[in-house]
């Protein structure tokens, strides 16, 4: 059961315009979700989380929106740079489950110069 | 600080080979998680360590895959007779009593079962 789906695959943006990632989740007791960002033979480093308490959530060129009702969250990325070519994924935990991650499949993010 | 590590940092394997993964988690970090990334996909979480209290083992995909953990430090995920679909990275992620939800992970293990 693939609890968070997120599109696209695959993402192509020029450098400077706007990146956006979308999720989708389905169990309504997720608590926290954050992005994480994934360069090559790297671990996932944490980018940026919301709480469904807030429908927002801004730090520096990373924005979290947050659609509680939709069951819906998006990532995105101002003034998109060549060095955020990455994968992003999204993820949700609860802490009734220890607050183990529920990550989506992934994004390939290419920022064009 | 350092970071979570992990060793080794590839491993190859014979198929029916018993493998042993590493974690060292960051100094003072009670939750230990280990997941599974399969090429090009999503990770899966695996297992769960949480202090003293009994693990989370509801991720394991058979009983080949066992994990221990010394105390709050060290953990060890252990695979028995591996099979080709066990060819993944394994990665490894600690954090703070406090802050449980800020996972932070290390570099990973890219097995390949041959």
């Amino acid at each position: 059961q693939q609890q968070v789906k997120q599109s696209p695959q695959s993402l192509i943006v020029q450098k400077g315009g706007i990146s956006i990632i979308n999720c989708a989740y389905e169990n309504t007791a997720f608590d926290y979700f954050p992005w994480y960002q994934q360069f090559p033979g790297k671990g996932p480093a944490l980018l940026i989380a919301i709480r469904p308490d807030v429908s927002e959530k801004k730090e520096g060129r990373f924005t979290i929106s947050f659609n509680k009702s939709a069951k819906q969250f998006s990532l995105h990325i101002m003034d998109s740079q060549p060095g955020d070519s990455a994968t992003y994924f999204c993820a949700a935990s609860m802490r009734t489950s220890g607050s183990r991650l529920t990550f989506g499949e992934g994004t390939q993010l290419t920022v064009n110069p | 600080g350092a970071g979570v590590s992990q060793s080794p940092s590839n491993k190859v394997t014979e198929k029916g080979k018993d493998v042993e993964l590493r974690c060292d988690p960051i100094s003072g970090h009670t939750a230990l998680y280990w997941y599974r990334q399969r090429l090009g996909q999503g990770l899966e979480f695996l297992i769960y360590f949480q202090g003293n209290s009994a693990p989370d083992k509801s991720g394991l995909p058979s009983d080949r895959f066992s994990a221990e953990r010394t105390g709050e430090s060290v953990s060890t995920l252990t695979i028995q007779r591996t099979q080709q679909e066990d060819s993944a990275v394994y990665l490894c992620a600690s954090s703070s009593r406090n802050r449980r939800y800020e996972q932070y992970f290390g570099p990973g293990t890219r097995l390949t079962v041959t």
